[in-house]
């Protein structure tokens, strides 16, 4: 079954305490992405990656870094969580040439307290 | 950033009445997506449109893409408790980001 996974769904953590998000995808997308939601605020693109090896910032990277060593992983790394990371977040991927049309996650709940 | 604007951000209706949500811009897109959220799961994506003018059905659901290319619209015709939901745009352009709207939130009443 074609999918894109996170874990953990859930995470309640303490400000400054590292972590980190996996995501995987099992359709040779070349494409990855991570969003987070929020009320009011809809879905903003954190970093996004073309390939393996490249990443690039999206509307709101401040707080996170990526990496893209895999096709098919791209995890997500809070080095110093704070409580406005606090968030839903979620992982998604596509073709290169269809960016528009993203696989999405089943989304990670953190809390930062 | 592109900005992408929907309306209305929240809608209540009874099940049987067509409803019309919309996704405006001052910005040009190359192509314009509809995605659908149910709560606890992620984006599910409806359809894509790409030339201006275009209109696609999808059972129920009529997509249109302003000719500018700057707006689209989601027509539902006889909504059924089934179609609740949020119902998110969104626009790609050159640089492969995706900016979404903020969502229309819709409740269809049995």
């Amino acid at each position: 079954e074609a999918q894109v996974t996170q874990n953990p769904r859930y995470l309640i953590t303490v400000t400054g305490k590292k972590l980190t998000v996996t995501c995987s995808q099992n359709m040779n997308h070349e494409y990855m992405s991570w969003y987070r939601q929020d009320p009011g605020l809809g879905l903003r693109q954190i970093y996004y990656s073309m390939n393996v090896e490249v990443t690039d910032k999206g509307d709101v990277p401040e707080g996170y870094k990526v990496s893209r060593k895999e096709k098919r992983n791209f995890p997500l790394i809070l080095e110093s969580p704070s409580p406005n990371q606090t968030s839903l977040y979620f992982c998604a991927s596509s073709n290169w040439d269809r960016v528009g049309e993203q696989y999405f996650g089943p989304g990670t709940r953190l809390t930062v307290t | 950033t592109q900005l992408l604007e929907q309306s209305p951000q929240f809608l209540s209706i009874q099940e049987g009445e067509n409803l019309t949500v919309y996704c405006n811009s001052s910005s040009v897109f190359s192509s314009l997506q509809w995605y659908r959220q149910e709560p606890g799961e992620g984006p599910v994506l409806l359809v894509t449109v790409v030339t201006g003018g275009e209109v696609k059905k999808l059972k129920r659901l009529t997509f249109q893409f302003g000719d500018a290319r700057k707006d689209s619209s989601l027509h539902i015709t006889a909504a059924q408790t089934g179609d609740t939901g949020l119902y998110l745009c969104a626009g790609g352009d050159a640089g492969n980001m995706l900016t979404f709207g903020g969502g229309t939130r819709l409740m269809v009443k049995p």
